[in-house]
């Protein structure tokens, strides 16, 4: 039931781009992205729901692809404060939100 | 606003004691979950409570016991600590939006050492 996310790691170069992908083996009703730094709690991205409204960042876009149950998000133009590990959490049923095991991101200057 | 807090931030247990984990949100949010974060493994679901008097199991709910007497508080049981327990515990609230779940809001962790 935990969505699968890829890559597990990245390294970029500040102003490099990069996509993290998430799939579900289940229909889903939303997904949700988050962003955790070292020893903090995780802080809200954006949230794609069915039929295609979002909810989120500015500077961060995402897609969801209902038929595949796919989410990638989209990191364009990286800056250092982008740094930290990305969850993204999917929810099926029942009022919850599982999430993934996470995408560690790191950029260099 | 406070958003979500959480008591106690550190916690030392030896195998077997009890303790309870207490998490408050000053946000009128209908949900309030509990989750725990061990390296390598994300956020994982151990239970968590859909309004006033109510809980349902996640992911990993055993060795845990969940109690919402109050909308604003939710609290997390360990009856008898064991060292698989070790992690950081992670609570969230978030509100209902039509059929979907909002925004979730994050304490900042208690981090658990069970010996």
């Amino acid at each position: 039931q935990q969505p699968v996310q890829s890559p597990q790691a990245v390294i970029l170069r500040e102003g490099e781009d990069a996509v993290i992908n998430c799939s579900s083996s289940k229909a889903l009703y939303s997904v949700h992205w988050y962003r955790q730094k070292h020893g903090e709690a995780p802080v809200f991205l954006m949230i794609l729901l069915k039929g295609g409204e979002q909810k989120g960042h500015d500077k961060i876009s995402a897609s969801f692809n209902e038929k595949k149950q796919q989410s990638s998000l989209y990191l364009t133009a990286s800056q250092l404060s982008y740094s930290g590990t990305y969850f993204c959490g999917t929810e099926i049923s029942d009022d919850k939100i599982i999430f993934g095991k996470g995408t560690r991101l790191h950029i260099l200057p | 606003n406070a958003g979500v807090t959480q008591t106690p931030k550190f916690r030392v247990l030896k195998t077997g004691q009890s303790m309870t984990l207490l998490c408050a949100q000053d946000m009128n949010h209908e949900y309030m979950y509990w989750y725990r974060q061990d390296p390598g493994m994300g956020l994982r679901l151990i239970h968590y409570s859909v309004g006033e008097g109510t809980t349902a199991k996640g992911e990993v709910p055993d060795g845990y016991n969940v109690s919402r007497l109050k909308k604003q508080n939710f609290l997390l049981g360990l009856e008898s600590a064991a060292p698989s327990q070790t992690s950081v515990y992670f609570c969230a609230s978030s509100y209902l939006v039509g059929e979907t779940t909002d925004t979730q809001y994050f304490g900042p962790g208690t981090r658990l050492t069970v010996l």
